[in-house]
């Protein structure tokens, strides 16, 4: 089927907007993660589920990053009143079972965002 | 602390030579590693896990806790490994810690 999917590709947003980025995992995968890349480096992870529970949250850099998956399936990365340092490429990723290290993780293409 | 170190962005070698890309954690505790790869254009992807030992495309890594390294390696590099490497470590924590990448181009 297909992988996992992520909307909108491109964002592009006003200092100080609010904006919300949508990962559609791979059906049946359990574990869903969301990394932070900002430019020339390494993805941070920023929040990780197991189904509909967020059991970390200890990358989110600020109390302006948010994120949901109320079904266990869809999740939604929210960042309030966006800042410069926000631009970054988003990654969400999907795995089968189990936690970080278990089971391979499936990456999405990103969602790039500047925000000027 | 928990980090992952890619000393070199860029590595460039020509069709046929070996590569060998470094990668050295600091972890307390029993280390899970992983090498990521990424071709241009396309989505970050596993290419191997240090449980597995095995080799995929021709590259291996081996665990060295000695050194703190999981240096990836294969003998003689193809332009189709052209790609940005990332290497990985899953802590206890249950996060995943990347390192900043090397950029790999096979020079024909």
């Amino acid at each position: 089927g297909a992988g996992v999917s992520q909307s909108p590709r491109y964002k592009v947003a006003k200092r100080g907007q609010d904006v919300a980025l949508r990962c559609d995992p791979i059906s049946g995968h359990v574990s869903l993660f969301w990394y932070q890349q900002a430019l020339g480096q390494g993805p941070e992870f920023l929040t990780y589920f197991q189904n509909e529970a967020q059991l970390d949250k200890s990358g989110l850099p600020s109390d302006r990053f948010f994120a949901e998956r109320p079904e266990g399936s869809v999740s939604t990365l929210k960042i309030q009143r966006t800042q410069q340092e926000d631009s970054a490429v988003y990654l969400c990723a999907s795995s089968f079972l189990g936690g970080v290290g278990s089971y391979e993780q499936y990456f999405g293409p990103g969602t790039r965002l500047t925000v000027t | 602390a928990q980090r992952v170190t890619q000393p070199e962005k860029l590595l460039s070698v020509f069709k046929g030579a070996p590569v060998e890309l470094k990668c050295n954690y600091s972890y307390s505790g029993s280390p899970e590693l992983f090498w990521y790869v990424q071709y241009s254009r396309q989505r970050l992807q596993l290419l191997l896990r240090h449980i597995s030992r095995e080799s995929i495309k021709g590259f291996t890594a081996d665990l060295n806790k000695g050194e703190t390294s999981f240096h990836l390696k294969k003998p003689f590099a193809q332009e189709e490994d052209s790609a940005m490497y990332y290497c990985a470590l899953h802590t206890n924590n249950n996060d995943m810690r990347f390192g900043a990448g090397t950029r790999l181009t096979v020079k024909p």
